[in-house]
């Protein structure tokens, strides 16, 4: 079971890069890495998905160095609804099926200030 | 919004009493997973449905049980309610045309047991 790290919690201001990372040692040659955004009361959300180097999409951007062992989650410009816990998760397999168990550790809670 | 939807939204049962959870997965996935999230954690697997048969299981007792219908609907099951299954439920849906490892949550089912 691939776990992983991650901050508590980020105090971050308006405006600013936020940069959250996240260790996972014991990552397998055939996992992905995904981060997920959850509000209060609400179920996760997918943020953004990668296997190595870098991913950008709208809303992140992804920084997996070559040994995968850790990733950073890089959110440009945040704003106050951004103030949310942040999900590393790693890809577990299981023996038959399409998708896979995702294993959720504690996160990180992001507070953005004004 | 991900197209994943659940009933009821709230829910308050005593215990030892029975509940059951409804879920719909978005349109074209073929896997159901659901989570248990207690208060200040992240989620936690409880079992994943794929074309109507269990496909994985996590720490839970067998009094949580599911069940995956044709049209890849699922409902969670449980039995002899405990006050610690007092926890947001969370279903998740996936499949072939999803992101490898990507899983889509609905809105949540907040139960709660006196």
């Amino acid at each position: 079971l691939a776990k992983t790290t991650q901050p508590i919690s980020m105090d971050s201001y308006e405006g600013q890069e936020v940069n959250i990372t996240c260790s996972h040692n014991n990552i397998a040659t055939n996992d992905y890495i995904t981060w997920y955004q959850q509000f209060p009361s609400q179920g996760p959300r997918f943020i953004i998905q990668g296997y190595k180097t870098k991913v950008t999409n709208e809303v992140a951007s992804l920084f997996i160095p070559a040994d995968r062992k850790s990733s950073t989650l890089s959110l440009p410009r945040v704003s106050l609804s951004d103030t949310a816990v942040y999900y590393c998760l790693v890809g577990d397999p299981i023996s038959s099926g399409s998708a896979r168990q995702l294993t959720f550790g504690s996160g990180t809670q992001l507070t953005v200030l004004p | 919004e991900t197209g994943v939807t659940q009933s009821p939204t709230h829910l308050i049962k005593t215990r030892g009493q029975q509940v059951t959870l409804r879920c719909s997965s978005q349109s074209g996935h073929n896997t159901v997973s659901w989570y248990q999230q207690a208060l200040g954690q992240g989620p936690q697997f409880i079992f994943q449905y794929y074309r109507e048969e269990e496909n994985g299981r996590g720490n839970f007792p067998p009094r949580f049980s599911g069940l995956q219908f044709p049209n890849y609907s699922s409902e969670l099951n449980v039995n002899a309610l405990e006050l610690d299954d007092s926890a947001l439920y969370l279903c998740a849906s996936s499949g072939e045309g999803a992101l490898k490892d990507t899983q889509y949550f609905g809105p949540g089912t907040r139960l709660t047991v006196l």
